[in-house]
C-alpha cells in the first residue's frame, strides 16, 4: 500500500526558533498533501492543504506566516513552524490522498515540543 | 457543513466482550466514511472504509462497521475485544473541497480494555 513518511518523528526546540517538518510520499506522487495538528487527548484538526506548485490553502484561524508550507515536488511537502512558542507544542500529522479517491494515507506524525 | 459526532468519549470493556463504538455524521451528499485507530504517540491506522455498495464493511483486526443512511450512522463493532485493542478510535467523513477530498474527524473515543 501507499506509504507516507515524516521526518523528524520527534523534535525539541527552544522558543523563538524555527522547525521544519518533512512529509514524503514514498511510492506514489501527491499533488496535494494535508497537514493536521493534534493536541493531547484531542482530535485531528486540519491546518492547511499543500498544493504542488502553488500556494497552500490554510484553514480559518491558522496563521500562514507562522506555519509556512512548501510543496516543492510531487513527493515532498514541508511545514516550517516559525518563531515557535510553547503553545505550538503539538503532534503534527501529514497525509496524502489516493488518486481520485477519498482515502488519505497518513504519516506517522511528528511530536514537536517547544521549551 | 459536514460534521462527525462520536458521543462516547471513553469506553471501558472487559477482554472478550463485544464492542460497539458509535459515530453519526452530518453531510449533504453521499458520504465516504472511515474508521481509524491511533495508539498513544502514533499515527493513524485505517481500520475500514465505506464508499458504496454493501453497507456492512469488514476491516482489519476483526472489526466491522455498518452504514445506516436512515440514521446517518457508521458504528464500529467487534465481537470479542482483545487487550491490544486499547487505543483511540476516530470516525471520519470525507467531503469534496477545492479539487480534492478533505477529512473531518470526530473527537474520538478512547477504548480501555480490562484484562
Amino acid at each position: 500500500g501507499a506509504v507516507v513518511s515524516q521526518h523528524p518523528s520527534r523534535v525539541i526546540c527552544k522558543s523563538g526558533t524555527s522547525v521544519k517538518i518533512e512529509c514524503r510520499s514514498l511510492d506514489f506522487q501527491a499533488t496535494t498533501m494535508f497537514w493536521y495538528r493534534q493536541f493531547p487527548k484531542q482530535s485531528l484538526m486540519l491546518m492547511a492543504t499543500s498544493n504542488e506548485g502553488s500556494k497552500a490553502t490554510y484553514e480559518q484561524g491558522v496563521e500562514k506566516d507562522k506555519f509556512l508550507i512548501n510543496h516543492a515536488s510531487l513527493t515532498l511537502s514541508t511545514l516550517t513552524v516559525t518563531s515557535a512558542h510553547p503553545e505550538d507544542s503539538s503532534f503534527y500529522i501529514c497525509s496524502a490522498p489516493s488518486q481520485g479517491l477519498a482515502e488519505q494515507y497518513f504519516g506517522p506524525g511528528t511530536r514537536l515540543t517547544v521549551t | 457543513a459536514q460534521s462527525v459526532t462520536q458521543p462516547d468519549i471513553h469506553i471501558t470493556v472487559s477482554e472478550g466482550a463485544s464492542l460497539e463504538l458509535r459515530c453519526n455524521y452530518s453531510y449533504g451528499a453521499t458520504p465516504y466514511l472511515f474508521w481509524y485507530v491511533q495508539s498513544p504517540g502514533q499515527g493513524l491506522q485505517l481500520l475500514l472504509k465505506y464508499f458504496s455498495g454493501d453497507t456492512l464493511v469488514q476491516g482489519i483486526k476483526g472489526f466491522e462497521a455498518e452504514f445506516k443512511r436512515s440514521q446517518s450512522s457508521f458504528n464500529l463493532r467487534k465481537p470479542s475485544v482483545h487487550w491490544s485493542d486499547a487505543a483511540e478510535y476516530f470516525c471520519a467523513v470525507a467531503y469534496s473541497g477545492a479539487g480534492s477530498y478533505q477529512l473531518t474527524f470526530g473527537k474520538g473515543t478512547k477504548l480501555s480494555v480490562i484484562p
